[in-house]
């Protein structure tokens, strides 16, 4: 299986409610990042956790990194419908590219 | 500045003909990555270049396909004799390594729909 596995990987919930994506891996990392994903194109690169730290914000995202359990996870904080998308976690373990998990989808009601 | 740019944006072919891909990346980003992705699914890792070598080729899925990068910037994947599973969105990111080796945040570009029909 890939390196990182979301989960749950379809999410609906009402604009106003806060949305929980979580990522698990298999290997040592160097740091893990969070993408989204609009429309099966380009993704773009949300924020980036290193295996020292615990946790991150940025605007209404916040990242957490327990790495004694291989796991991360996105909460998105007051959802928007703006906010529906694909979310991919990604994890750099140095040797070679980024490793993908197979997203979550997000779907924001207004 | 600019960002990384793909093109064709969609690329329509026949079975068994060549096609070529190419990616311009950010300038003085070292790293450059290609990926393909599958309707609904996540990306799946092809090949991956260091200024213009390619430490990591695991990713290509047979001999038909091919990349080369050339000046340390532009690169092109090559697919020869296209087959249908070839049908995918190929993505091309580039990054830039830290002063202490480490790999940033990738890049991505738009993305060459390619379909083999």
């Amino acid at each position: 299986s890939q390196q990182g596995e979301e989960d749950p990987q379809a999410l609906s919930i009402q604009e106003g409610e806060n949305a929980t994506m979580n990522c698990s891996y298999k290997t040592s990392i160097n740091n893990l990042q969070w993408y989204r994903q609009n429309s099966g194109r380009g993704l773009v690169h949300l924020i980036l956790i290193r295996s020292n730290e615990r946790e991150k914000h940025s605007g209404r995202l916040r990242v957490t990194l327990d790495t004694s359990k291989k796991s991360s996870s996105l909460l998105i904080t007051a959802s928007r419908a703006a906010d529906t998308a694909s979310y991919f976690c990604a994890t750099d373990t140095g040797r070679r590219a980024l490793t993908f998990g197979s997203g979550t989808r997000l779907q924001v009601q207004p | 500045g600019a960002g990384v740019s793909q093109s064709p944006s969609n690329k329509v072919t026949e079975k068994g003909k060549d096609v070529e891909l190419r990616c311009d990346p950010i300038s003085g980003h070292t790293a450059l990555y290609w990926y393909r992705q599958s309707l609904g699914q996540g990306l799946e890792f092809l090949i991956y270049f260091q200024g213009n070598s390619a430490p990591d080729k695991s990713g290509l899925p047979s001999d038909r396909f091919s990349a080369e990068r050339t000046g340390g910037s532009v690169s092109t994947l090559t697919i020869q004799r296209t087959q249908q599973e070839d049908s995918a969105v190929y993505l091309c990111a580039s990054s830039y390594k830290t002063g202490n080796g480490l790999r940033t945040e990738q890049y991505f570009g738009p993305g060459t729909r390619l379909t083999v029909t």
